[in-house]
Formats: structure tokens, sequence, C-alpha cells
């Protein structure tokens, strides 16, 4: 299953089927983004996260694709499991230095049916 | 092993009311954020902290303020609390580092609801 940035904010799935959440980002000067997942009642937790200078970083069960000439973010989930139900966060460092605050999108809400 | 708690974790109170968050990092983080969640707004930072005695104003700062007078410890308080002041509150930590990363870890949030 695969949704499109921000205007399909829930993204149902099969379990076993990949997920592709994507997400698209505002700042072309951005160089480092983080995907979080956040369960009901807490708060957001860290996936994985990948620097501008590289178009793919992978993870277990999860790879994130960095596409910087449309500043476009994906979060790519294999065999997607029930846990795997959450909201999914991208995150994209605002201003420069190592001190940058985070920009976060609104959010896409995985659900994995059985 | 190191962490970020909250506390309370949920807390009642009343228009008007002075409140404070308390947030909590063992980790060594220089810099500290706090956050709120509504629905269809996402995360919206309030104020941050890049150290000591530093506190910077975020999105939606009005009504909030923050001091930071150690490195474990960001306190956000509402000053005279509101009911559009109801929301889930996030504190967040990341490190300061020369060319590290800006992850920021968050703590489990604090459900506030003024009456």
């Amino acid at each position: 299953g695969e949704n499109v940035g921000l205007h399909l904010p829930t993204l149902s799935v099969q379990e076993g089927d990949n997920s592709i959440i994507n997400c698209a980002y505002s700042n072309s000067a951005s160089d480092y983004f983080i995907w979080y997942k956040q369960e009901s009642g807490k708060g957001p937790q860290f996936i994985i996260d990948i620097r501008s200078n590289m178009d793919k970083r992978q993870g277990q069960r999860v790879t994130v694709l960095l596409n910087k000439t449309v500043k476009h973010l994906s979060l790519q989930i294999a065999a997607t499991q029930p846990g795997d139900s959450a909201v999914y966060f991208c995150a994209e460092k605002a201003g420069s230095g190592n001190t940058g605050k985070l920009i976060f999108g609104q959010g896409t809400t995985l659900q994995v049916k059985p | 092993d190191a962490e970020i708690t909250q506390s309370p974790r949920h807390k009642i109170t009343e228009t008007g009311r002075q409140v404070t968050l308390a947030c909590h990092q063992t980790w060594n983080h220089n810099n500290m954020f706090w956050y709120r969640q509504d629905l269809g707004h996402g995360l919206r930072l309030i104020h941050y902290s890049y150290g000591v005695q530093d506190t910077n104003k975020g999105e939606v700062s009005d009504g909030y303020s923050v001091s930071r007078s150690n490195t474990e410890d960001l306190p956000l308080t509402l000053e005279s609390a509101a009911s559009s002041q109801t929301s889930v509150y996030f504190c967040a930590s990341s490190e300061s580092k020369a060319g590290g990363p800006d992850t920021q870890y968050f703590g489990p949030g604090t459900r506030l609801t003024v009456l």
C-alpha cells in the first residue's frame, strides 16, 4: 500500500504486505531527515534517519528513500505487521548547524489489517 | 539506561491557574524542546533551549514560559491556563555535537485538560 504525501492521511494495508509512506518536505536546504513512529498514547519514537548526501538508507525492515530533486521522502516497511500500526511522521531539520529545530509533517496513520 | 521522563502524565486544572509540567532527561543533552500536539496540527514547537540559561520561543509560545537552570530539566509553565491550552504536551531532547545527528528523543507526554 502507498499514500501520497499529506493528502491521504490514512494508509490501510494487509498484514504481510509492504507499506510505503510518503512525505513532501518544504526546504530544499534541509540536510537531515527523520522518520518517527507514534503509537497511541505514547511519544514519537525514532525509526530511521537520513542525511541529504544519501538517497537511501536501510534499517531492520525499514528503508528510507530521499529524492532531493522533488523534495520527497518515503518510508518503506517490509512485511508489515500489526505492531506497525501507528502514526508516522517525517521531520526535516530546520536551520543550519547542529542545533537545528525539526519541522514535522502532519503524520500518516498506518492501519494493518490482519 | 538514559531516558527522558515527564510528569505528571495526566493533569486536570481550571482556567486561570498556573500549571507547571516537568521534563527530565538523563542523556546529558544540551538541547531540549517542548511541543504540543493537537488533532489537525501535528507537533507544534512551544519553546526550546540549547543549554543552561538559554531559552527561545517557538511558533506557539504565547501563554507559556520555560526556564533552564540545569542540563537535565526544562519545566514548562502555563502562567494562566486557558481552555485553548488543553492538549498533549511532549518534551524532547537532542545532543548538539558538531556533525552529529539532530535526532530528538521524546518523552511519554503529558495530557493536560483545562476546564
